[in-house]
């Protein structure tokens, strides 16, 4: 059974670093063919993508994020870490990670997600 | 940048009656790349549909997908109470590499 749970701060400043962790089960990093998203949505808004890290260290990052965006992955742990920097209240959103399919088209598993707000 | 959009926004409409949700693409997308969605409030979107009209594991044969090309389609046979959700199309393309379309709201008339 493949499940994913994020976890991190509820609350941070502007100009911050955040940092979620994702620890997973069901599954694991080391395996050819595996990939982890994180994913986000801010309230009443679309799911927006932001980066994907991979069975064999790939990474890849929203074009439009990339310079604040890191991930990176734990496999003795089975979990994969965000940090986004410079957070801001545009920010403010519910953090998903998600499992991609194999064909690396559609997230099949997605984590209960986790609300982080941006406020001073 | 591939542009998704969904219509209507919201739709009402009564138990056992039938939904029919658009997704359109500003350009053409490969039918292999296009997925749909459903997130019921406070939950995290489940997976439906891959490759256009492939059904996800244990999701109930009264929901399918079809198109191709830049218009694509979710049709909910006959409605039961638990579908009254928000849908979203999310198609896979260069930058980004996965993006998702508004959302259609399916409600309860």
């Amino acid at each position: 059974q493949v499940t994913l749970k994020e976890s991190g701060p509820a609350l941070v400043k502007p100009t911050q670093t955040l940092t979620l962790t994702c620890t997973f089960s069901g599954f694991s990093l080391t395996t050819s063919g595996m990939r982890v998203n994180w994913i986000r949505q801010p309230p009443g808004k679309a799911p927006e993508w932001l980066a994907r890290i991979d069975w064999d260290g790939d990474r890849f990052y929203s074009t439009s994020l990339k310079t604040r965006l890191s991930i990176s992955k734990d496999t003795s742990k089975n979990q994969v870490v965000l940090t986004m920097t410079n957070m801001d209240p545009v920010d403010t959103a519910t953090y998903y990670c998600a499992r991609l399919g194999i064909p690396g088209t559609y997230f099949d598993y997605w984590g209960q997600g986790t609300l982080v707000t941006v406020s001073s | 940048e591939i542009v998704l959009t969904q219509s209507p926004g919201t739709l009402s409409l009564s138990p056992g009656e039938r939904a029919t949700l658009s997704c359109r693409a500003s350009q053409s997308v490969s039918s292999s790349s296009l997925a749909w969605y459903q997130q019921k409030p406070g939950q995290a979107p489940r997976l439906l549909i891959h490759g256009a009209s492939y059904r996800a594991t244990g999701i109930p044969d009264r929901f399918s997908g079809s198109g191709s090309g830049t218009d694509f389609t979710l049709t909910i046979s006959r409605l039961e109470p638990e579908d009254f959700a928000v849908y979203y199309c999310q198609r896979y393309d260069s930058s980004p590499l996965w993006a998702f379309g508004p959302g259609t709201k399916v409600e309860i008339k």
